[in-house]
């Protein structure tokens, strides 16, 4: 089955500054979403997107799907950010549902 | 976006009884519903595929019999852990999309289970 692979593992962020999070995966796909698991366990929708670039206030990501990664940026951190994000994907011709990579445990300190 | 809503979002319970947590769609139907498992520290691994009408599709490792789904309607999905024992703790997430596999997917808030 496909794989997704997130990194970095685990960052940590004084307030305010940038951030880039990394999503590679192993075959085409035709969904590809970004979550933020907030410290309660709910899975926030961030991104749907397969392709392109999206951008919603801090957020924006960016799917190159020839090259099978898709990156997230946050800008101008909040502690606020802080939690899990996940990467997940659903390739192309399959029947598989949502793929989930291991997560960015991301900390933002004020 | 769409809503998912899932109940309970705690649950303890007894060894040997069994629980159901429910997942409604609240303003879509969803045509498949999939149930997530996550252990802490750990991602979301999927222990089942159901469509509404049809038996639910389970993944490999994962025990029919132990995790029963029902989809009864374009709304509404159910699991029950069957004969709950203490390893069977842990968050269960539902999601459901309105376009089948490939779709935008949306998640309902989560059930913690704890079994004592």
């Amino acid at each position: 089955g496909i794989q997704v692979e997130q990194s970095p593992p685990d960052l940590i962020l004084q307030e305010g500054a940038n951030s880039t999070l990394r999503c590679n995966f192993s075959d085409s796909v035709n969904n590809l979403q970004w979550f933020h698991q907030n410290p309660w366990g709910q899975l926030i929708n961030l991104f749907y997107i397969p392709s392109g670039t999206k951008q919603n206030g801090r957020l924006s990501a960016t799917t190159v799907a020839t090259e099978r990664y898709s990156l997230l940026y946050i800008s101008s951190s909040q502690t606020t950010d802080s939690g899990v994000y996940f990467c997940a994907v659903v390739s192309i011709g399959g029947n598989t549902p949502l793929v989930f990579g291991k997560g960015t445990r991301l900390s933002v300190i004020a | 976006g769409a809503v998912v809503s899932q109940h309970p979002s705690w649950v303890i319970c007894k060894s040997g009884t069994s629980v159901k947590i429910e997942c409604r769609s609240l303003d879509f139907q969803a045509t498949t519903m999939f149930w997530y498992r996550q252990f802490p520290k750990q991602s979301l691994m999927l222990m089942a595929t159901s469509n509404e009408g049809s038996k639910a599709t389970y993944e490999q490792g994962v025990e029919k019999d132990k995790f029963l789904i029902n989809h009864a309607s374009l709304t509404l999905s159910t699991l029950t852990v069957t004969s709950a024992h203490p390893e069977d703790s842990s968050f269960y997430i539902c999601s459901a999309t309105a376009q089948g596999v490939g779709g935008e997917l949306f998640f309902g808030e989560g059930s913690r289970l704890t079994v004592l």
